[in-house]
């Protein structure tokens, strides 16, 4: 059974400071999943990172995903106000239905003055 | 843009009540997925749909059904809603095939039964 941890599931941050959001997965996957949620709102996509040593950047978060350790990690760099948010990874599941995802807890993130 | 709807944005029902939550996606999209979100457990599938009158049981399906008619509409029921059941219920869909298999979120449900 594919099982997706999280951690850590809440981080309170100075505005500036970097930190790493840390994503691992139990069973093989090739696909991993980053999103963002507001308070009271739907999930954003941010990153889609589909094969080993994969790097994505927008502004200041950059995803990678390492496949052979069944790891990805969220990098926030210089953290702002506006980064406020509960992010998720999710993988895909190979022994489950088709397009079927398993979704970490989530990551509250608090990016205080 | 991919453009995925509910049909309410909240909704307050008594134990007992028949329940249903639509979602409709505009992009001919084959997959149509439900999630419930409850604090600290994150998303779990309830149900998901990769056809039109195909459907298929996720990780927590008891208490629900679901109805697909349409491609472009995946219906969530509660056949008899409990206190349990309060939630928020998120819609998704992604086309089959795609090899990033990105999944569309709509805006979610925020279900109270009292």
């Amino acid at each position: 059974e594919l099982k997706v941890e999280q951690n850590p599931l809440f981080l309170s941050m100075q505005e500036g400071k970097n930190y790493t959001i840390y994503c691992n997965y139990s069973t093989t996957s090739d696909r991993l999943y980053w999103y963002r949620q507001d308070p009271g709102k739907s999930l954003e996509s941010l990153f889609v990172l589909l094969s080993n040593g994969a790097v994505k950047q927008e502004g200041r978060l950059m995803a990678s995903l390492d496949t052979k350790a069944r790891l990805s990690t969220l990098h926030i760099t210089a953290a702002v106000h506006d980064l406020s948010a509960t992010y998720f990874c999710a993988v895909r599941n190979y022994g489950g239905s088709q397009g079927n995802l398993i979704f970490g807890k989530g990551t509250k993130l608090s990016v205080k003055p | 843009d991919v453009k995925v709807t509910q049909s309410s944005r909240y909704l307050v029902k008594r134990t007992g009540e028949k329940v249903f939550l639509e979602c409709v996606q505009d992009m001919d999209h084959e997959n149509m997925f439900w999630y419930r979100q409850d604090p600290g457990l994150g998303l779990r599938l309830i149900y998901f749909s990769y056809d039109v009158k195909m459907k298929e049981k996720g990780d927590i399906p008891e208490g629900y059904s679901v109805s697909r008619e349409k491609k472009e509409r995946f219906s969530l029921i509660l056949e008899s809603a409990s206190t349990n059941q309060t939630s928020m219920y998120l819609c998704a869909s992604n086309e089959a095939g795609l090899r990033d298999n990105e999944q569309f979120f709509g805006p979610g449900t925020r279900l109270t039964v009292l």
